[in-house]
């Protein structure tokens, strides 16, 4: 365990719905991240908070994701409309600074199907 | 953009023998490196970091080099045994925000 959780672990979802997943990092880290990664591949960076506010977004990061951290602590990650496309594992991490000692703690993931 | 690649084919290797896993990349040069653990259904771990004005890195049973003439950084695991099986994915860093991961290489270990 990392000290990051994410909820909910899994999600199964009809095309077309709206989903969201929750981050909570470790509490004293103030960076946190979105990464989405699928079957093969690493992970692909989606976006980046420096405590609420959101300094760094892919261009993968379509219109449908919205990604918010209103009081600098726990993230949330919606995907609106949702495509099979969509159906990935969607990773968080959070960091205590951006300097090479500072390491990415990842938390368990969230595995959305879209069917 | 960068551009990641690590072995394309799962690695097997026999219990005790060293496993060598390799990470190249084009275009520019990483502020540093780092190397992660990634278990099925599980985010990745951090394993190791090595800086662009570093040659290697050791760790116990694990080591790392990077070369940024070739571009390129090896993880060796020596000793290996069957729980250092899964995926070890490397990722760099040019500035302090965004990491790029390659694909990952799978490596299992027969006892």
């Amino acid at each position: 365990d990392t000290g990051v959780s994410q909820d909910p672990r899994h999600k199964i979802t009809k095309r077309g719905q709206n989903v969201t997943f929750r981050c909570d990092p470790i509490s004293e880290h103030n960076r946190l991240y979105w990464y989405r990664q699928t079957l093969g591949q690493g992970p692909e960076f989606l976006t980046y908070f420096q405590n609420e506010a959101q300094l760094e977004k892919s261009r993968l990061l379509s219109d449908r994701f919205s990604a918010e951290r209103p009081k600098g602590s726990f993230s949330t990650l919606e995907i609106q409309r949702t495509e099979q496309g969509d159906s990935a594992m969607y990773l968080c991490a959070s960091r205590s600074g951006t300097g090479w000692k500072d390491t990415q703690y990842f938390g368990p993931g969230t595995r959305l199907t879209v069917l | 953009s960068q551009k990641i690649e690590q072995n394309s084919e799962a690695l097997n290797i026999q219990e005790g023998k060293t496993a060598t896993l390799t990470c190249n990349y084009t275009n520019y040069s990483p502020a540093y490196l780092q190397w992660y653990r990634q278990d099925p259904g599980r985010g990745p771990v951090f394993l190791l970091l090595i800086r662009e004005n570093e040659k290697e890195k050791r760790k116990e049973r694990l080591k790392v080099t990077f070369d940024t003439t070739l571009k390129q950084s090896l993880f060796h695991i020596t000793a290996s045994q069957p729980a250092d099986s899964a995926t070890y994915l490397c990722a760099l860093v040019r500035t302090g925000n965004q990491f790029y991961f390659g694909t990952g290489t799978s490596l299992t270990v027969i006892p």
